[in-house]
């Protein structure tokens, strides 16, 4: 079993649909959960930043992560086809600078139709 | 700021020829990582940096690989001799790593095609 395991995708929506992005993991040590938005030809992007259990918001995203079930979701509401991008989890067990390994998921590609 | 620069963008190759990738980090940034980026694999981490010195290579995948930061503002990620299964999208990251929640800033990537 990989350490994080991400829906493989692709995903196709209509604008405005709420989308919902998901990642598993198995290494209990992990205690940073990370999003990051790769765009075509571009290096990934940090777009939402969590500690531990429990939702962040931020526009019109939101990130959960719940550690009991080792699982950690990405919601976007009243999606853009700007969204259209490639999403990929990331996880750390000391953080996403000092001393830190971030292990990945593979990236679901969204595409939301305009 | 300029963010993470990486050279070439883009790189074709042919098996057997040794292949050079050039970062620059952001300034004030202490730590560099080097990522490999495939469809089969997804985002590896292959090693990174503090303060110019390799912390972690457990991600290199064989001695045909190498990476030096001779300094704070270059780093350098080699493979020696190439081959086709070394095809992939390299990234260069940096963050200042001071706490926990400093993150990454990735670099454009190079995009490595070995025939």
């Amino acid at each position: 079993q990989k350490e994080v395991e991400q829906d493989p995708g692709p995903l196709s929506v209509p604008e405005g649909a709420i989308v919902s992005l998901n990642c598993t993991y198995s290494n209990s040590a992990f205690q940073y959960f990370m999003w990051y938005r790769q765009y075509s030809r571009k290096g990934p992007e940090l777009l939402m930043y969590t500690y531990s259990s429990g939702n962040k918001e931020d526009g019109r995203f939101t990130a959960q992560v719940d550690k009991s079930s080792k699982y950690i979701s990405l919601f976007i509401r009243d999606s853009q086809p700007s969204d259209s991008a490639t999403y990929l989890c990331a996880m750390s067990a000391s953080g996403g600078g000092a001393n830190s390994k971030l292990t990945f998921g593979k990236g679901i590609t969204l595409s939301v139709r305009p | 700021d300029a963010g993470v620069i990486q050279s070439p963008r883009h790189e074709v190759t042919e098996m057997g020829q040794e292949v050079t990738l050039r970062c620059k980090p952001i300034s004030g940034h202490d730590y560099l990582f080097w990522y490999r980026q495939t469809m089969m694999r997804g985002l590896e981490l292959l090693i990174y940096f503090n303060n110019n010195v390799p912390i972690d290579d457990s991600g290199m995948p064989e001695d045909r690989f190498s990476a030096k930061m001779p300094n704070a503002s270059f780093s350098t990620l080699k493979i020696q001799p190439s081959e086709p299964r070394d095809s992939a999208v390299y990234f260069c990251a940096s963050s200042k790593g001071q706490t926990s929640t400093d993150t990454q800033y990735f670099g454009p990537g190079t995009r490595l095609t070995v025939l």
